[in-house]
């Protein structure tokens, strides 16, 4: 049911900024693109939610271009603690943010 | 309070016992979920209530039967399972269905003998 496309997994270094890709194609008109972060034998936990442009929080910047068709996930400055998978979701079939796709795996390296 | 409570933290089970899983919120929210996870997956939809009826059931079997008694809790009855429905069970909760964040329970270890 989900409609969203992310690397399988990424390498990253301490200190660096990372850069996570989703494509959603067949995204809806009506439809919110939210990220969640996950450790292991823990429950997701929200990062951030947008609809287009550019949302930025304290500890993330979502990117979406005009035709909505990706969205980019932008953790600056990434340490460890930063290594979990990193969900996109878009809405499935019901039209709802809540089925999960694959996720991207996060490996920071020191 | 933004919490989701889940207990217990962890349940070892046979095949014929009958067990249950609670999840609890007090943040008014009015839409509430439960999720399967297997190691190096996905959480996996199970159910979905809103406004305390059963909205959405992902052809779960019946040895998984959910309820919710009133907006703060939601309950998972446990019966007859399998060996292969070991795994994390995730609730969650959100102000409404399909809008805003959910917030997420640390989730159940289910271990079945």
């Amino acid at each position: 049911l989900a409609k969203t496309t992310q690397p399988i997994s990424m390498d990253s270094y301490e200190g660096q900024e990372v850069n996570i890709t989703c494509s959603h194609n067949n995204i809806a008109t009506n439809d919110y693109i939210t990220w969640y972060q996950q450790f292991p034998s823990q429950g997701p936990r929200f990062i951030i939610q947008g609809y287009k442009t550019k949302v930025t929080n304290e500890v993330a910047s979502l990117f979406i271009p005009a035709d909505r068709k990706s969205s980019t996930l932008s953790l600056p400055r990434v340490s460890l603690s930063d290594t979990a998978v990193y969900y996109c979701l878009v809405g499935d079939d019901y039209g709802q943010n809540f089925v999960f796709g694959p996720g991207t795996r996060l490996s920071v390296l020191p | 309070d933004t919490e989701v409570t889940q207990t217990p933290k962890h349940l070892v089970m046979g095949m014929t016992n009958k067990k249950s899983l609670k999840c609890e919120q007090h943040m008014g929210h009015r839409a509430m979920y439960w999720y399967k996870q297997k190691a190096k997956k996905p959480p996996e939809l199970m159910f979905v209530y809103s406004y305390e009826k059963l909205s959405i059931n992902e052809s779960v079997p019946s040895r998984f039967s959910p309820e919710c008694p009133n907006s703060s809790l939601l309950n998972l009855h446990l019966h007859a399972l399998q060996p292969e429905d070991s795994a994390l069970y995730l609730c969650a909760s959100s102000q409404a269905l399909g809008t805003g964040e959910l917030f997420f329970g640390e989730g159940s270890r289910l271990t079945v003998l």
